[in-house]
């Protein structure tokens, strides 16, 4: 049984805030960490896709690490406006055989106020 | 390009009936796959297609549950009957290799009463 957690499990911070959330998974058999923003009623949209022990990405404010070592991920959100109100999801894709299915945590649910 | 759409965006029925879900994938992805949340929980794989093969459908939680992707295009999720706990939002993904990015749908939230 693969798991996948995340916390906090929701987070309430004022514009201009910066956070970060963790993503928690299995260490052995790791092929990669997806991680996604969702907005009730769309589509989660793919932030980034990460696959190397030690990767660092950015996606404007949002900024992502890994370590596969030890199970974990970080998500980081710099300047919180707004808008980043959303539900942030990590999945993991595990490297056992070729199946590609994504497993997720339940989420970390940000609120952004002015 | 247009993205992953899903028919209908809500469904309510009741007990024992049967409802289909539709899936578009995103032009040219092989790679189809049919996720649910249910309220409160984790988003779950149900299965995978790779054109209209099903790669893998591990996650299916019982009979009652049946996807097609007749000519490796679109897909549907037949649920019949249908059951209380079958509530929950519905996630179609699609992308062009294996392992690779998935595109989500908005889903289709699917009520049993």
């Amino acid at each position: 049984i693969l798991n996948v957690e995340q916390s906090p499990q929701s987070l309430h911070v004022q514009e201009g805030d910066s956070t970060n959330f963790t993503c928690s998974f299995p260490s052995s058999n790791f092929y990669a960490l997806h991680w996604y923003r969702w907005e009730t009623a769309k589509s989660p949209e793919a932030l980034f896709v990460m696959t190397l022990n030690g990767d660092e990405k950015k996606k404007g404010r949002i900024s992502a690490t890994l370590n596969t070592k030890e199970g974990y991920s970080y998500l980081y959100i710099k300047g919180s406006q707004p808008e980043d109100s959303a539900t942030y999801l990590c999945a993991f894709i595990n490297g056992s055989g070729t199946a590609s299915k994504l497993t997720f945590g339940t989420g970390t649910r940000l609120q952004v106020t002015l | 390009e247009a993205g992953v759409t899903q028919f209908p965006s809500h469904s309510v029925i009741e007990k024992g009936q049967t409802v289909t879900l539709r899936c578009d994938p995103i032009s040219g992805h092989d790679n189809l796959y049919w996720y649910r949340r249910v309220m409160g929980k984790e988003i779950k794989f149900l299965l995978h297609f790779v054109k209209e093969s099903k790669q893998d459908e591990s996650g299916m939680p019982n009979n009652r549950f049946l996807a097609e992707r007749t000519g490796g295009t679109y897909s549907t999720l037949k649920v019949q009957p249908a059951e209380l706990e079958d509530s929950g939002v519905y996630f179609c993904a699609s992308s062009p290799f294996r392992r690779e990015t998935q595109y989500f749908g908005p889903g289709t939230r699917l009520l049993v009463l």
